[in-house]
């Protein structure tokens, strides 16, 4: 098992410019969720999907950002403009529904708006 | 307001020592409490997750505990190795219809030195 892919693993861009993240869950696994990390406030859940549904999108702190699920195997975060404060590192991770509740995170994408 | 708060910060230990990391939470309604541990550079790895029948739990050299009534887990790590060197982060799950409510701790970042 490949585990969650997440590309690019490194994004360093400049300010007012698009930025996409991409995931692959786990196969079979039928949630999908979008975490940012930063030292000043840890681990945060931006957004999750059940069965490609995006289900609580509370998280995402404003309309720059956009989440997409359009099958079971794909996932993209978008941020449009980016802002140096959106420097972080985003995660993804996937579970089965019926498990011990479990997610499997990927190894990350840090990203560095300059 | 939900809230997890992990304690120490950090901490640095000599190899082969035992450690108590702590996690108070003020999440409500409770469903289950997890410990990850996070190697640097990657994503957090699920080491427990105990709901609110169960009061200990181990992995290995991990022994998570959990007191429901005052609100408080430890995760301890007997006979550390340099392995155990890593973020530990406490993240509490609140039950909800319909919502997947997770409330994350900063994490303490544990230094197993030779």
């Amino acid at each position: 098992d490949a585990g969650v892919i997440q590309s690019p693993r490194h994004e360093v861009t400049e300010m007012g410019q698009e930025v996409t993240l991409r995931c692959k869950p786990i196969s079979g696994h039928d949630y999908l969720f979008w975490y940012r990390q930063t030292m000043m406030r840890g681990l945060e859940l931006l957004i999750y999907f059940n069965n490609n549904v995006p289900i609580d999108d509370s998280g995402m702190p404003e309309d720059r950002f956009s989440a997409k699920m359009p099958n079971a195997s794909f996932s993209t975060l978008k941020i449009q403009p980016s802002e140096p404060r959106d420097s972080a590192v985003y995660f993804c991770a996937s579970r089965a529904s019926g498990s011990s509740e479990t997610q499997y995170f990927g190894p990350g994408t840090r990203l560095l708006v300059l | 307001k939900n809230q997890v708060e992990q304690s120490p910060q950090s901490l640095i230990i000599l190899e082969g020592k035992n450690c108590t990391l702590q996690c108070n939470y003020t999440v409500s309604p409770f469903s289950n409490l997890r410990w990850y541990k996070q190697d640097t550079g990657r994503g957090p790895v699920s080491l427990t997750i105990m709901t609110f029948s169960e009061n200990t739990k181990s992995n290995g050299r991990y022994t998570a505990t959990l007191d429901a009534d005052t609100k408080q887990s430890s995760l301890h790590i007997t006979a550390s190795q340099l392995s155990d060197s890593a973020s530990y982060i406490c993240v509490v799950s609140a039950s909800g219809a319909g919502s997947y409510q997770l409330t994350f701790g900063k994490g303490t970042k544990l230094s197993v030195i030779p």
